[in-house]
């Protein structure tokens, strides 16, 4: 069965310093979404994407925070300066059609900010 | 709007049944349950789509009722392996602009013990 795939899985990074957390989708889909879950808490939506251009953003997703889908399989979520509250488990997730449909999760990264 | 998730947590014994709600505020659209195993992304159980809708598999099952913008999972007979921390998640959006994102609620930690 298809699944998305998210590298790395585990990212150490220092305060301040740019991370790129990498997603491939299922192929078919076309919704993208980026979700972050800190420990123990709940699953929180950062951002959709859906024809090349962002469809809704959180609070969360401020100006520190971009994705991009440079080519045909790659869906990226950059941090530009890390804080020590963005340390989390950030889910990549795939859809066929949006919020109607399924969501397929990746298995994360966990981004670890010291 | 995020979803309100009751219990927030629950144990039980094997063979026991347990429900688990999920209300808002808002008008539903759709409602999607997922489970979550510690250190695992979230894993799609179902999705309800139309008020009234009831649906299931194995002994697991779920219904949406619209006028009372709730849904409840039903989970009978449980397993061992029904542990794990229950999702609902609800359409919506945030901009108004026609797209929609999952919005989870905060989740139901569900212990089943021999």
């Amino acid at each position: 069965e298809p699944e998305v795939t998210q590298t790395p899985s585990h990212q150490v990074t220092q305060m301040g310093q740019e991370v790129i957390l990498r997603c491939v989708p299922i192929s078919n889909h076309l919704y993208f979404y980026w979700y972050r879950q800190i420990l123990g808490q709940k699953v929180e939506f950062l951002v959709s994407f859906y024809n090349n251009e962002i469809s809704e953003k959180s609070e969360i997703f401020d100006d520190q925070f971009s994705v991009e889908r440079p080519d045909g399989s790659n869906f990226t979520l950059k941090i530009r300066s890390t804080k020590l509250e963005d340390s989390a488990m950030y889910f990549c997730a795939s859809a066929i059609q949006g919020a109607y449909s399924p969501l397929h999760f990746g298995n994360g990264t966990r981004l670890t900010v010291t | 709007q995020q979803p309100v998730q009751s219990p927030q947590a629950v144990i039980l014994r094997e063979g026991e049944d347990a429900v688990i709600n999920c209300s808002s505020s808002k008008a539903l659209y759709s409602v999607h349950w997922y489970r979550q195993k510690h250190g695992e992304a979230p894993v799609f159980l179902m999705i309800l789509l139309k008020g009234g809708e009831q649906k299931g598999h194995d002994k697991i099952s779920a219904s949406f009722n619209e006028k009372k913008q709730q849904s409840s999972l039903y989970l009978t007979a449980s397993q061992l392996s029904y542990s794990g921390t229950y999702f609902c998640g609800t359409a919506g959006s945030i901009s108004g602009a026609g797209s929609y994102q999952l919005t989870f609620g905060k989740g139901t930690k569900l212990s089943v013990i021999p």
